[in-house]
């Protein structure tokens, strides 16, 4: 069975600090791993995806993430944190199709000034 | 821009109504999704449809249904609501490929049952 961890509930920076949100997966064959972002009041949008390519994946407002299999990690981050990247943070994982999508249980990123 | 609409943001109901919220996508996607999200559970799968009239149970269907009578609409029934179901109730699509499994999410609809 697939699954997602992400560690952390909460994880607060100042603006301008380097933002890690942290993601291991578990998976039997090789996965397709996604972040997606909440920001709030909104539903979730697609911050980047992995699909055995690249393992360094870039997406949208500055954020990547890297594939390590020997870690099973697929950790996201951005070098500088903005007020606006306050939210709530996503790492999902499938390997046996869409309708397996697996949500990690979120990271709120908290940004203060 | 609004890809994925559902109608109602905020409910309101009571312990044995029957309620229905509603999903519409205009990306004429073959595959729509029914999500529950909660604090702390982060999201889990209700339904799924692959097509019209056609549906698949996900990973908590016990409690609801759902109903796919057009392509673009994909609605999800409680027969009898009870309070464990309030939650933030989120619907998704996705077309293209298999490969793609990328999700387009509306912005949810709060129910709350008294």
């Amino acid at each position: 069975a697939q699954s997602v961890t992400q560690l952390g509930s909460h994880v607060s920076v100042s603006e301008g600090a380097l933002v890690l949100l942290r993601c291991n997966y578990s998976s039997s064959v090789p996965p397709y791993l996604f972040w997606y972002v909440q920001y709030p009041n909104q539903g979730l949008q697609l911050l980047l995806k992995y699909t055995s390519a690249a393992t360094l994946v870039k997406g949208i407002n500055g954020f990547e993430a890297e594939f390590k299999k020997s870690e099973t990690s697929f950790h996201l981050t951005k070098p500088s944190a903005h007020m606006s990247d306050a939210a709530e943070y996503f790492c999902a994982v499938t390997s046996t199709g869409f309708q397996k999508l697996v949500f990690g249980t979120g990271t709120r990123l908290l940004v203060s000034p | 821009d609004v890809k994925v609409t559902q109608s109602s943001r905020y409910l309101v109901k009571r312990t044995g109504e029957k309620v229905f919220l509603e999903c519409v996508q205009d990306m004429d996607h073959e595959n729509m999704f029914w999500y529950r999200q909660d604090p702390g559970l982060g999201l889990r799968l209700i339904y799924f449809s692959y097509d019209v009239k056609m549906k698949e149970k996900g990973d908590i269907p016990e409690g609801y249904s759902v109903s796919r009578e057009k392509k673009e609409r994909f609605s999800l029934i409680l027969e009898s609501a009870s309070t464990n179901q309030t939650s933030m109730y989120l619907c998704a699509s996705m077309g293209g490929i298999l490969g793609a499994n990328v999700l387009t999410f509306g912005a949810g609809s709060r129910l709350t049952v008294l």
